[in-house]
């Protein structure tokens, strides 16, 4: 069955440095999201990006983030200068169609020092 | 605004027992879907059933059903006969239908499950 992928499992990062999550969605799927849970919390939404584009955004996704489908598989998350509060589990997320659900990815656990 | 309560923070119960975990949700739209997702200790998020505003009836898969009742907007969960690998955090969520379709997931805070053997 096809599942969504994320790289790497575990990332640590020295604060005011860039990270680049990499996901890589269920193929035939057309809408894209990017969500974070810290330790311990719910989990919340950052963006969603569907046609090539972002669709909406939270409060959270500061000028600080960025994402970016660079080709037809990748699915990336940026954060140009980590702060200690980007501290969580990112998870990456798909779905096929409007109306459809949401299948997410494993996560990847950043730890910023 | 939109908002999912899950009042329950944690609940333990010993294997065999049922068990239903509560969800109350607010928004203003009349448009809606509803959603349940479980988190192993393993950490991942896993699909377990979709509602839409529209469709009332209730569901049962297995061991799981789910009571989906507009009128107190609740959206509780049930397991009946728990079993150890039921142990997990489970997150009821909620998204608005929107004009791209992307509708992303307002999640609650989560109920920590532990069944006990």
């Amino acid at each position: 069955e096809p599942e969504v992928t994320q790289t790497p499992s575990h990332q640590v990062t020295q604060m005011g440095q860039e990270v680049i999550l990499r996901c890589v969605p269920i193929s035939n799927h057309l809408y894209f999201y990017w969500y974070r849970q810290i330790l311990g919390q719910k989990v919340e939404f950052l963006v969603s990006f569907y046609n090539n584009e972002i669709s909406e955004k939270s409060e959270i996704f500061d000028d600080q983030f960025s994402v970016e489908r660079p080709d037809g598989s990748n699915f990336t998350l940026k954060i140009r200068s980590t702060k200690l509060e980007d501290s969580a589990m990112y998870f990456c997320a798909s779905k096929r169609d409007r109306g459809y659900e949401q299948y997410f990815g494993p996560g990847t656990r950043l730890t910023v020092t | 605004a939109q908002k999912v309560t899950q009042a329950q923070t944690e609940i333990s119960v010993v294997e065999k027992e049922d068990v239903t975990l509560d969800c109350v949700y607010e928004t203003r739209d009349t448009t809606y879907y509803l959603f349940w997702y479980k988190q192993p200790p393993s950490g991942e998020l896993v699909f377990l059933i979709r509602r839409n505003s529209f469709d009332e009836q209730n569901e049962i898969s297995g061991r799981y059903s789910w009571n989906f009742q507009k009128s107190t907007s609740s959206f509780n969960f049930t397991i009946t006969a728990s079993q150890v690998v039921d142990s997990a955090v489970y997150f009821c969520a909620l998204s608005l239908e929107d004009q791209t379709g992307a509708n992303n997931l307002f999640f609650g805070t989560g109920t920590r499950l532990t069944v006990i053997p």
